[in-house]
């Protein structure tokens, strides 16, 4: 069975600051590999996803994340935050082949001015 | 830019009662989905559905559940007979097709069974 585990349910930085969020999965195949964000009384908008091939994936509003087999990782990481970053952020994995997403249980980011 | 919608945004029930919650997917998506997120707690899937059918389903998805694609654009979700822990924010996505697996989401229903 699968699991996602996202490390610390809330992570404040200053605007400007680099922005890490953790998110480390297991999984019995190779999975496929997402993130999702939720601004308040919103539904879950795409940020980003890994399925095949390069490793480092970039998606919308400068965030990128990075796959290491490894460390069964796949951090979500933004060079400089923005106001407007603040949110709640899901990662959530997929086993190859399937569609039904597990999800983590979510960080919410806090950029302070 | 197209996007899922669900109605109603809140639905209050009482325990024993049925509810509809309704969807539209995108229109060109093959696949629907179902998930849930109680206070506090993860989302979780209930079911997938494509062409006509139900395609995968969690534990959680009972036989107190059911999905129906009753036109060409909403996608359901019954619950026969709610109970108290069925509360949740119910959540309808749709995906492209065979070789999308990105997963719109709609805003979520909140139901509450009293």
């Amino acid at each position: 069975a699968q699991s996602v585990t996202q490390l610390g349910s809330h992570v404040s930085v200053s605007e400007g600051a680099l922005v890490l969020l953790r998110c480390n999965y297991s999984s019995s195949v190779p999975p496929y590999l997402f993130w999702y964000v939720q601004y308040p009384n919103q539904g879950l908008q795409l940020l980003l996803k890994y399925t095949t091939g390069a490793t480092l994936v970039k998606g919308i509003n400068g965030f990128e994340a990075e796959f290491k087999k490894s460390e069964t990782s796949f951090h979500l990481t933004k060079p400089s935050a923005h106001m407007s970053d603040a949110a709640e952020y899901f990662c959530a994995v997929s086993e190859a082949g399937r569609r039904a997403l597990t999800f983590g249980s979510g960080t919410r980011l806090q950029v302070q001015p | 830019e197209p996007e899922v919608t669900q109605t109603p945004s809140h639905q209050v029930t009482q325990m024993g009662q049925e509810v509809i919650l309704r969807c539209v997917p995108i229109s060109n998506h093959l696949y629907f989905y179902w998930y849930r997120q109680i206070l506090g707690q993860k989302v979780e899937f209930l079911v997938s559905f494509y062409n006509n059918e139900i395609s995968e389903k969690s534990e959680i998805f009972d036989d107190q559940f059911s999905v129906e694609r009753p036109d060409g654009s909403n996608f359901t979700l019954k619950i026969r007979s709610t109970k108290l822990e069925d509360s949740a924010m119910y959540f309808c996505a749709s995906s492209e097709g065979l070789v999308s697996y990105e997963q719109y989401f709609g805003p979520g229903t909140r139901l509450t069974v009293t």
